[in-house]
């Protein structure tokens, strides 16, 4: 069976304080793995997409990579306005079918 | 201008009634989606529709049914209301089912 687990469950961070947040994940046959940003009363929104090891995308002071087992996002002196829970989910399966969602990092970033 | 939009946001029912939330997409997108997220805030798909084929599934309860009248749309229904089915209910669409997916704001269920 397809399986996301995230790590912290909650991280809290002083502004300014890097950090990283890990997502594992054991599937069979991985098509992409896939971060969004969810803010309370909202819909998850799409942060990136990676689709093989070694792979790495940057947006603002956002980084995530990902190795054959899992995938970070790096946050680089992180603002208030960065608070929020971190989702991380996988396709997979021969055709895609299967689309699995971890349980989130809740960030705190304190000013 | 929304892309991904819900109907109604809130929703509070008796148990064994008969529901309906209404989504729609202007994006284009050829798959849409719906998802639960309990009160842990786990979000599991129930299912996906692309260009017409459904594709359900099977831990889902057949009291739910989805429908789509057209590309744009994809309707929830569901029927004899249970306690357990108190969740927000999250629509989503994408290019196609290998493209990152954009979600609605969901609609909030509650079941008295």
């Amino acid at each position: 069976e397809d399986q996301v687990t995230q790590s912290p469950e909650a991280l809290r961070l002083q502004e300014g304080e890097s950090s990283s947040l890990n997502c594992s994940y054991t599937v069979s046959g991985l098509r992409g793995l896939f971060w969004y940003r969810q803010d309370p009363g909202k819909g998850p929104e799409f942060l990136f997409t990676l689709y093989s090891a070694g792979e790495e995308k940057e947006k603002e002071r956002l980084k995530a990579t990902l190795t054959k087992k899992e995938s970070f996002l790096h946050i680089t002196a992180p603002k208030p306005e960065d608070s929020a829970t971190y989702l991380c989910a996988v396709q997979a399966g021969n055709y895609g079918q299967n689309f699995v969602f971890g349980p989130g990092t809740r960030l705190s970033v304190l000013p | 201008d929304t892309a991904v939009s819900q109907t109604p946001k809130y929703l509070v029912t008796q148990m064994g009634n008969d529901k309906s939330i209404k989504c729609e997409q202007n994006l284009g997108h050829d798959t849409m989606y719906w998802y639960k997220q309990d009160s842990k805030k786990f979000l599991k798909i129930m299912f996906s529709y692309n260009n017409k084929e459904l594709i359900i599934n099977e831990t889902v309860p057949n009291r739910f049914s989805p429908k789509s009248p057209d590309k744009a749309h994809l309707n929830l229904h569901i029927n004899s209301l249970e306690l357990g089915d108190s969740a927000v209910y999250f629509c989503a669409s994408s290019q196609d089912k290998e493209q990152p997916q954009h979600f609605g704001d969901g609609t909030r269920l509650s079941i008295l």
